[in-house]
């Protein structure tokens, strides 16, 4: 099945580091969607974009919608050990009964 | 307020038998969404429920389908399981209103021996 490509697969930062991600997409989207997946849990909602441009903040974390509408990015600053964790973008071509494409995932390690 | 939940957490089967999988969505919500989710990938949409009737299916085969009864509750059935079945099948809830903005249960973990 299809899904968005992320960048990058994984990393490692030092506690404290701000961290980027981002999320690209072969088809224009409609709505964007930024979650965390602990090992062994469901994704848990982090931000929603519903407009190009829009730039979303949920405390440390800031997301943009792409002007492009093909893609968007995560920001995390001053990254603490609890973020640790895979990332996943995804995003949604309209309304009505539109699937949810997932992206590949970003794997977190956060370092002490 | 409960968010969405998933019986059983995990579940061992053999190739060739069925297997049903259940959801409660969150309070409020009407819609329902599967997922497949292999190790080390992202979720894959399987199918969308809404008003008890199927509205969107991702590339799956007919061996998985699934059910919404009025409460909104939902059940996914995979028949003739094979190996390559064993994922985590996570089930999201949303409203109408914003079908895209979906909330996940746990999941369950299905391995197929």
């Amino acid at each position: 099945g299809q899904q968005l490509n992320q960048s990058p697969q994984s990393m490692f930062i030092q506690e404290g580091e701000d961290v980027s991600m981002n999320c690209t997409s072969s088809s224009i989207f409609n709505t964007w969607l930024w979650y965390k997946q602990d090992p062994g849990e469901g994704p848990v909602l982090l931000i929603a974009l519903y407009k190009a441009g829009e730039l979303t903040s949920n405390g440390r974390l800031t997301a943009q919608f792409g002007i492009t509408r093909k893609d968007s990015f995560l920001n995390i600053s001053a990254s603490i050990p609890s973020d640790v964790g895979i990332y996943f973008c995804a995003g949604s071509a309209s309304g009505g009964y539109q699937k949810v494409t997932f992206g590949t995932g970003t794997k977190l390690q956060v370092i002490p | 307020d409960a968010g969405v939940t998933q019986s059983p957490t995990h579940l061992i089967k053999t190739r060739g038998q069925q297997v049903t999988l259940r959801c409660s969505p969150k309070s409020g919500h009407d819609t329902v969404s599967w997922y497949q989710q292999a190790l080390g990938q992202g979720p894959q949409f399987i199918f969308q429920y809404y008003e008890e009737e199927e509205r969107q299916r991702g590339n799956f085969p007919d061996r998985f389908s699934g059910h919404q009864f009025p409460n909104y509750s939902s059940e996914l059935n995979v028949n003739a399981l094979l190996l390559g079945d064993s994922a985590l099948y996570l089930c999201a809830s949303s409203l109408v209103s914003s079908r895209e903005t979906q909330y996940f249960g746990p999941g369950t973990r299905l391995l197929v021996l």
